[in-house]
């Protein structure tokens, strides 16, 4: 159980345009999930906490109008990142919780991650 | 500004080793610890976890210290096997869910 995934997991964009990333619950349902992102050989950066029917909320020093977060279902967090530029390549990775455990388990599922490149 | 890249401290074992992986966290208040395996080019993989209340918890092969008084948190991975070789992060839950991650350490098991 507990299982997060993302698509795609790989997306070469050309620099200007828009991307979209998908993280799905397959097996639970989120009220909350979590965008990271992760350049090459250093750690995870919470990006944002994306909320099922409200508005996500980022953390200090992320564009909300550049990294545009959708959460329509309790299974689906999209993130967007609009007018892409190769700064923006990284390893964009979600996770979720399962709050049918809360208070049990904090732990947080994590996706596979998705590789961004910007040319 | 120019961004620099970080060098992830590396630990070498030999298989059959115990291997300690270290990470000091920063904020007093955090009250569970998570330990994530990471292996190339994938997301973190769940370890163990550990709450404030406890210093020590033991799964499969892996135990997770904890010492409050210096911040400070191990994991130990008993028989290392080279399929362990990964990036090991630590992650403290700063409140209203929030993880904060530590820089990482890179396990490598020789065979």
């Amino acid at each position: 159980g507990a299982v997060v995934s993302q698509h795609p997991s790989r997306v070469i964009c050309k620099s200007g345009t828009s991307v979209k990333i998908e993280c799905r619950s397959l097996d639970f349902q989120a009220t909350t999930m979590f965008w990271y992102r992760q350049f090459p050989k250093q750690s995870l950066m919470l990006m944002a906490t994306s909320n099922e029917g409200s508005k996500a909320t980022y953390e200090q020093g992320v564009e909300k109008d550049k990294f545009l977060i959708n959460h329509a279902s309790l299974t689906l967090s999209t993130l967007t990142v609009t007018s892409a530029h190769p700064e923006d390549s990284s390893f964009y990775i979600c996770s979720a919780r399962d709050p049918q455990l809360a208070g049990l388990k904090e732990t947080q599922y994590f996706g596979p991650g998705t590789r961004l490149l910007v040319l | 500004g120019e961004s620099v890249g970080l060098h992830l401290p590396t630990l070498s074992v030999q298989e059959g080793d115990n291997s300690i992986i270290n990470c000091a966290y920063s904020n007093s208040a955090s009250d569970y610890f998570i330990w994530y395996k990471q292996e190339s080019g994938k997301g973190p993989q769940f370890i163990i976890d550990i709450r404030s209340n406890m210093d020590k918890r033991q799964g499969q092969r892996v135990t997770v210290l904890l010492n409050k008084t210096v911040k400070h948190l191990s994991l130990q991975i008993a028989a290392t096997q080279p399929g362990d070789s990964a990036v090991y992060f630590c992650a403290e839950n700063r409140g209203f869910q929030k993880l904060v991650f530590g820089t990482g350490t890179r396990l490598l098991v020789s065979p």
